[in-house]
């Protein structure tokens, strides 16, 4: 089952232009990650979040937690074309045995 | 660092048949993961293991699934009796310790026909 849900699920832009991607989960968490696919490829891990942190920035990323609404946000600033790809938003099960996925937001930028 | 290595990177195969992959971890991770994902789905968890040990399955993972570690290194996943709602990518990941992000290969597409 999906513990996380991204919002949108597609978001087109033009280079230069901020993405801003949405994650809600479900239940309470240590920590939350973001990771990064290009097609046909791997996932690759961007920025994780500590539950007792509020915003943390990598670059030309942004992401804020909110654990009293349980969302988080990942902002791209000053996207580019080579930003295209899907990313997706993660939390462990309580165990800390299983990174459960969201379904991901498929960002498109266009030069 | 070499990274996950996942081999092969393409599997087309008859139903009924038997498949196995393989996953190299990076040699200092002790945690391994194995997914499945489809298209234009987020990765859908399958199994972990600590050192050599399964700790956790899902129940995505049915009897037709099953997956080792043997001595704590390398990985194989095999599907027996393939179906063609088994084609999909199957993903490998790697981490350090609990909490940690995760460390994926490029997958193992596998088409069942």
């Amino acid at each position: 089952s999906q513990q996380g849900e991204e919002d949108p699920q597609a978001l087109s832009i033009q280079e230069g232009e901020n993405a801003t991607m949405n994650c809600s989960y479900k239940t309470s968490i240590n920590n939350l990650q973001w990771y990064r696919q290009n097609s046909g490829r791997g996932l690759v891990h961007l920025i994780l979040i500590r539950s007792n942190e509020r915003e943390k920035h990598s670059g030309r990323l942004r992401v804020t937690l909110d654990t009293s609404k349980k969302s988080s946000s990942l902002l791209i600033t000053a996207s580019r074309a080579a930003d295209t790809a899907s990313y997706f938003c993660a939390t462990f099960n309580q165990a800390g045995t299983a990174l459960i996925f969201g379904k991901g937001t498929t960002l498109s930028v266009s030069s | 660092d070499t990274g996950v290595s996942q081999d092969p990177r393409h599997k087309i195969t008859k139903r009924g048949q038997n498949v196995t992959f393989r996953c190299d971890p990076i040699s200092e991770h002790n945690r391994l993961y194995w997914y499945r994902q489809t298209l234009g789905q987020g990765p859908e968890f399958l199994t972990y293991f600590q050192n050599e040990a399964q700790l956790e399955k899902s129940r995505l993972l049915s009897d037709r699934f099953s997956a080792e570690r043997p001595k704590g290194s390398f990985s194989t996943l095999e599907i027996q009796r393939t179906e063609q709602g088994d084609s999909a990518m199957y993903l490998c990941a790697s981490s350090s310790g609990r909490g940690s992000p995760l460390h994926f290969g490029n997958g193992t597409r596998l088409t069942v026909t």
